[in-house]
């Protein structure tokens, strides 16, 4: 069956733009999280949804992060006014739940800030 | 705050020979991960060990979990040049498997 698919799989934007980084979970999948994976910080979660409950927003660095989950389904990461520190891997995953599930990563999205 | 500290940070080892990589972690945890990431790829799910005591196989890696010591290992057994790659070992928060939280992995390569 389909994996996790994100797009786009390499984004270059001008620093203080903003981007949109998309991703498709596992149908079924009532769990979604974002990652980040730079060579600084290494893998950092950045949030989570879980059904209709609220999100978990707690590894999100600054409040020019944003992701929103439409109809439980696919999630949307927008980062606003983009710095150069921004640059890095985002990585969404997906699982049955929330609890023991293995998490199902997408091959990530490349964003570059220049 | 939860820690993962993983070690070795790169291992160069030949084929055929055996090695461990070991997870610390530093809160209590009854669930802890490992993934293997190829360059340029993303994360593969390896094993998922959900009690102390898990011990877990598959071809030549085997992981094991011991939560008193909080400690879980990986080990290579005779290993071959497809193994190289990065290993990381996750570990959720008691009570919760929502964010995890990851070592700093490392980087195996298997020299012929």
């Amino acid at each position: 069956g389909a994996g996790v698919s994100q797009s786009p799989s390499n984004k270059v934007t001008e620093k203080g733009k903003d981007v949109e980084l998309r991703c498709d979970p596992i149908s079924g999948h009532t769990a979604l999280y974002w990652y980040r994976q730079s060579l600084g910080q290494g893998l950092e979660f950045l949030i989570y949804f879980q059904g209709n409950s609220a999100p978990d927003k707690s590894g999100l660095p600054s409040d020019r992060f944003s992701a929103e989950r439409t109809g439980g389904s696919v999630s949307t990461l927008t980062i606003q006014r983009t710095q150069q520190e921004d640059s890095a891997v985002y990585l969404c995953a997906s699982s049955l739940g929330g609890g023991t599930y293995e998490q199902y990563f997408g091959p990530g999205t490349r964003l570059t800030v220049t | 705050e939860l820690k993962v500290e993983q070690n070795p940070l790169f291992l160069s080892m030949q084929e055929g020979k055996n090695y461990t990589i070991y997870c610390n972690y530093s809160t209590t945890s009854d669930r802890l991960y490992w993934y293997r990431q190829d360059p340029g790829k993303s994360l593969e799910s390896l094993f998922v060990l959900l009690s102390n005591g898990a011990v877990k196989q598959e071809g030549r890696l085997m992981a094991s979990l011991d939560t008193k010591a909080r400690l879980s290992t990986l080990h290579i057994t005779a290993a071959v040049h497809d193994l190289s790659a990065t290993y990381f070992c996750a570990v959720a928060p008691p009570g919760s498997a929502r964010q995890l939280t990851f070592g700093s992995g490392t980087q195996l390569t298997v020299l012929p």
